[in-house]
């Protein structure tokens, strides 16, 4: 099994971009969550999908932030438009609805 | 809002000590508790869940215990090696809808591991 596959690893983009960040959950899980880490604030939940449905997105920080699943094996983190205090490292991460989480390996964000 | 203290935030030990990590959390009503170990510029990797109903739980040279009355856990790191070089994170459960659910975490103790 791959994993959990994010992609792009690196992005840096300028203020006021557009930035799309993918995530392929391991086949077979019904869950999948988005998470940003950053030094003063840890890793924060983003929102989660269960079965392709967004369940809970109060983490997302604002209206700039939008995220998707179309399908069981695809979703998207979407950022429009990008500002400097987006970038962290953001993780996707997926669950077959048991009590473990499996990490993707991020994608480092850097807005200039 | 549930939150998530982790003591030290770096550590450094020599190869052989033990050691142990501490995690602290505000509210006791907890579904379970679990410490992930972070290598840099990877992902999370899980090493020990252990549910409210359990004490402590046991994998090779690691051991965690949970007191949930006090909120706290510990994660002992026997023998260490300099492989154990990472971040160690802390995360709780807070709920549980519709199979998924929703993680609280620490922000980590840096450990160190010197030959």
């Amino acid at each position: 099994d791959a994993g959990v596959i994010q992609s792009p690893r690196h992005e840096v983009t300028e203020m006021g971009q557009e930035v799309t960040l993918r995530c392929k959950p391991i086949s077979g899980h019904n869950s999948l969550f988005w998470y940003r880490q950053t030094m003063m604030r840890g890793l924060e939940l983003l929102i989660y999908f269960n079965n392709n449905v967004p369940i809970d997105d109060s983490g997302m920080p604002e209206d700039r932030f939008s995220a998707k699943m179309p399908n069981a094996s695809f979703s998207t983190l979407k950022i429009q438009p990008s500002e400097p205090r987006d970038s962290a490292v953001y993780f996707c991460a997926s669950s077959p609805g048991s009590f473990t989480q499996y990490f993707g390996p991020g994608t480092r964000l850097t807005v200039l | 809002k549930q939150e998530v203290t982790q003591i030290p935030a770096a550590l450094s030990v020599p190869e052989g000590e033990n050691l142990v990590l501490n995690c602290s959390f505000t509210d006791s009503a907890i579904y379970n508790l679990q410490w992930f170990r972070q290598d840099p510029g990877k992902g999370l990797t899980s090493l020990l869940l252990i549910q409210s109903s359990q004490r402590e739980q046991t994998s090779g040279r690691l051991n965690a215990s949970l007191d949930k009355s006090s909120g706290r856990s510990t994660l002992y790191i026997a023998a260490s090696q300099p492989g154990d070089s990472a971040t160690y994170l802390c995360a709780v459960r807070l709920s549980f809808v519709n199979s998924g659910y929703e993680l609280n975490f620490g922000k980590g103790t840096s450990l160190l591991v010197t030959p």
